[in-house]
């Protein structure tokens, strides 16, 4: 089993869908977990951080789920410029110098 | 954010040389760098850890006298392909945390894009 897994999709989407992608993560020990987003032949860029008790950024809405192991991003009202992959990142070890470890992304297309 | 950048943004090389890339924390001091590797269609694989002043950590599989890795400064770390061949090509990213940052936010460069002929 992969430590960090995500559909890989691709989501194709007219926008102003909402969208939900989820990422499940193997080691319970776990402390922090964050979506970036990549753009085509680009290096990620981080998306948000995603706290245990939820977070929200405009039309962004990350979740944390310790007991099940996984994590959510919500993108509601779809723009043409979200589309993108999303990846999913887990820092599995306390310290470990913060190293991350991706799924292997999920690819969203906004159409017209 | 912080500012990470990277040398070269791509570059070519012919099968049995060695490539250097460089990268470089521009506004902060990066006690740990990593680097990354991600082929088409796939996500970032991290190859190793580059702690400033000590050896760098490889990931299983990641061979340490293929990839070397240099952190001589708090601001700089490179990683040399020796004698690459047609499947080292590949898109290379490091990253780098900040000194005392206490939740592990990385910070990525642009990339390097290798590819060996």
């Amino acid at each position: 089993r992969k430590e960090v897994e995500q559909d890989p999709g691709p989501f194709n989407v007219p926008e102003g869908a909402t969208v939900a992608f989820n990422c499940t993560y193997s080691n319970s020990a776990s402390q922090s977990f964050f979506w970036y987003r990549q753009d085509c032949r680009k290096e990620p860029k981080l998306l948000m951080s995603v706290y245990s008790s939820g977070n929200e950024d405009g039309r962004f809405t990350a979740q944390l789920n310790r007991a099940s192991q996984y994590i959510s991003l919500l993108i509601r009202d779809s723009k043409l410029s979200d589309s993108a992959t999303y990846l999913c990142a887990v820092c599995p070890y306390y310290n470990q110098g913060g190293k991350l470890i991706f799924g292997q992304g999920t690819e969203l297309s906004v159409k017209p | 954010g912080a500012v990470v950048s990277q040398h070269p943004s791509w570059v070519i090389c012919k099968s049995g040389t060695s490539v250097k890339i460089e990268c470089r924390s521009l506004d902060f001091q990066a006690t740990t760098m990593f680097w990354y590797r991600q082929f088409p269609k796939q996500s970032l694989m991290l190859m190793a850890t580059s702690n400033e002043g000590s050896k760098a950590t490889y990931e299983q599989g990641v061979e340490k006298d293929k990839f070397l890795i240099n952190h001589a400064s708090l601001t700089l770390s490179t990683l040399t392909v020796t004698s690459a061949h047609p499947e080292d090509s590949s898109f290379y990213i490091c990253s780098s945390s900040k000194r005392r940052s206490s939740y592990n936010e990385q910070f990525f460069g642009p990339g390097t894009r290798l590819t060996v002929l």
